[in-house]
């Protein structure tokens, strides 16, 4: 079974509007980490917002937001006022655990387009 | 700059070569990761070091990779024998470390693309 789903291949959204990026997880560890990381076409993954399993409010980094439900097993990235810049390759990722050094686990990514 | 950066950029080889690519993690890391990401997938992990010592490897990671962090500091990653399924990119990151940490977020490099023909 797969670790992490990301069942969107693309999302299309104009600028200024607000998307959410679906992704869902699969751990029997109640100590885990998620990540979003954005691709752009150069290839450098950009890290962009951590959840952790025991945080109990939803992570914000200027305008992402983590939308996340422990109890479905979900972490949403939500990005507001979009911009042209924000498209790209968008990666779900969850650290299992809470020991340092432990591999990422991603999904297969979700490509945004920002059109004008 | 101070990210993590990674040499080549890109390599174009033919199949039956050997490879190397190299990493400088950010400098005051001390775990350095790698990963291979092909067309339309997310990066799958290779292998994990804490300073020098080579602590996780993948079952990706055949025999014909070889990983090493000599001094703690920057990595190298070979392929001997190349084959034309190794072509990906091949992904560098690293994290500071510093005992248990939930976050210890991994900072990624801009990649090497290997092209094998």
């Amino acid at each position: 079974a797969q670790k992490i789903t990301q069942t969107q291949p693309g999302m299309f959204v104009q600028e200024k509007e607000a998307v959410t990026l679906d992704c869902t997880y699969d751990t029997s560890d109640p100590s885990y980490g998620l990540f979003w990381y954005k691709q752009p076409s150069s290839g450098e993954m950009i890290f962009l917002i951590y959840q952790g399993s025991y945080d109990q409010q939803n992570a914000t980094e200027g305008r992402y937001s983590l939308n996340f439900q422990k109890a479905r097993k979900s972490a949403n990235l939500v990005i507001s006022a979009s911009q042209l810049g924000d498209s790209a390759m968008y990666f779900c990722a969850m650290r299992e655990g809470n020991q340092a050094g432990t591999a990422l686990i991603f999904g297969k990514g979700t490509t945004l387009s920002v059109s004008s | 700059d101070t990210g993590v950066s990674q040499n080549p950029r890109h390599k174009i080889t033919k199949r039956g070569q050997n490879v190397t690519f190299r990493c400088d993690p950010i400098s005051e890391h001390n775990r350095l990761y790698w990963y291979r990401q092909t067309l339309g997938q997310g990066p799958e992990f290779l292998t994990y070091f804490q300073n020098e010592a080579q602590l996780e490897k993948s079952r990706l990671l055949s025999d014909r990779f070889s990983a090493e962090r000599p001094k703690g500091s920057f990595s190298t990653l070979e392929i001997q024998r190349t084959e034309q399924g190794d072509s990906a990119m091949y992904l560098c990151a690293s994290s500071l470390g510093g005992g248990l940490s939930s976050t210890d977020t991994q900072y990624f490099g801009p990649g090497t693309r290997l092209t094998v023909l």
